[in-house]
């Protein structure tokens, strides 16, 4: 069964310093999407992306976050300078019908800001 | 806006014991609605959907939700829990018409032997 993967599974970086979270979307699916997990808080949506471009944004998603496919397969997301508030759990989730569809989660990167 | 509302964040039961886990929203436009689940260490699984139709809906592993919209409700049922369905499980809804899934705040099931 196809899946959504994620890499890496762990990240620990030092505030300030840029990371990249990259995702493979099931291949034939058009809508691609970002969530985190704050521990102890709800999943939060961040970031939806259609036809190269975002389609939605949550307030969270602000200037220090992008978003891009880089080539047919890949969908990143980067951090340009992280910050301690950062440190979360990062899904990325991907679907073929922009409402009536699943949307198929990744395993999530925990991501670990000092 | 819409916001979803799981009344329990801890639920312990017994093996091949029945478990209900409590789902409410709120939202003034149409939603569609999911259960995921999360099993240690990894990503969220759907378990099933409301979309339209049937307000008893089955999933899989023998999980089944019914959609009460008087009562803004979409609880989770199974007759008889499994050790391995000891997870995390998250109730969420998309508006129609919207992309963007807006989640619970999880239910912890711990199957005890």
């Amino acid at each position: 069964e196809p899946e959504v993967t994620q890499t890496p599974s762990h990240q620990v970086t030092q505030m300030g310093q840029e990371v990249i979270l990259r995702c493979v979307p099931i291949s034939n699916h058009l809508y691609f999407y970002w969530y985190r997990q704050i521990l102890g808080q709800k999943v939060e949506f961040l970031v939806s992306f259609y036809n190269n471009e975002i389609s939605e944004k949550s307030e969270i998603f602000d200037d220090q976050f992008s978003v891009e496919r880089p080539d047919g397969s890949n969908f990143t997301l980067k951090i340009r300078s992280t910050k301690l508030e950062d440190s979360a759990m990062y899904f990325c989730a991907s679907s073929d019908d922009r409402v009536q569809e699943t949307q198929y989660f990744g395993p999530g990167t925990r991501l670990l800001v000092l | 806006a819409q916001s979803v509302t799981q009344l329990d964040s801890q639920v312990p039961v017994f093996e091949e014991a029945p478990v209900e886990l409590r789902c409410n929203y709120s939202s003034s436009v149409s939603v569609y609605l999911f259960w995921y689940v999360q099993y240690p260490n990894q990503g969220l699984q759907l378990l099933l959907k409301y979309l339209s139709g049937s307000t008893l809906v089955k999933g899989i592993n023998g999980f089944e939700a019914e959609f009460n919209k008087s009562q803004t409700s979409f609880h989770l049922r199974k007759p008889s829990v499994h050790i391995s369905d000891t997870a995390e499980y998250f109730c969420a809804l998309i508006k129609a018409a919207g992309n963007k899934l807006t989640f619970g705040g999880g239910t912890r099931v711990l199957v005890k032997p």
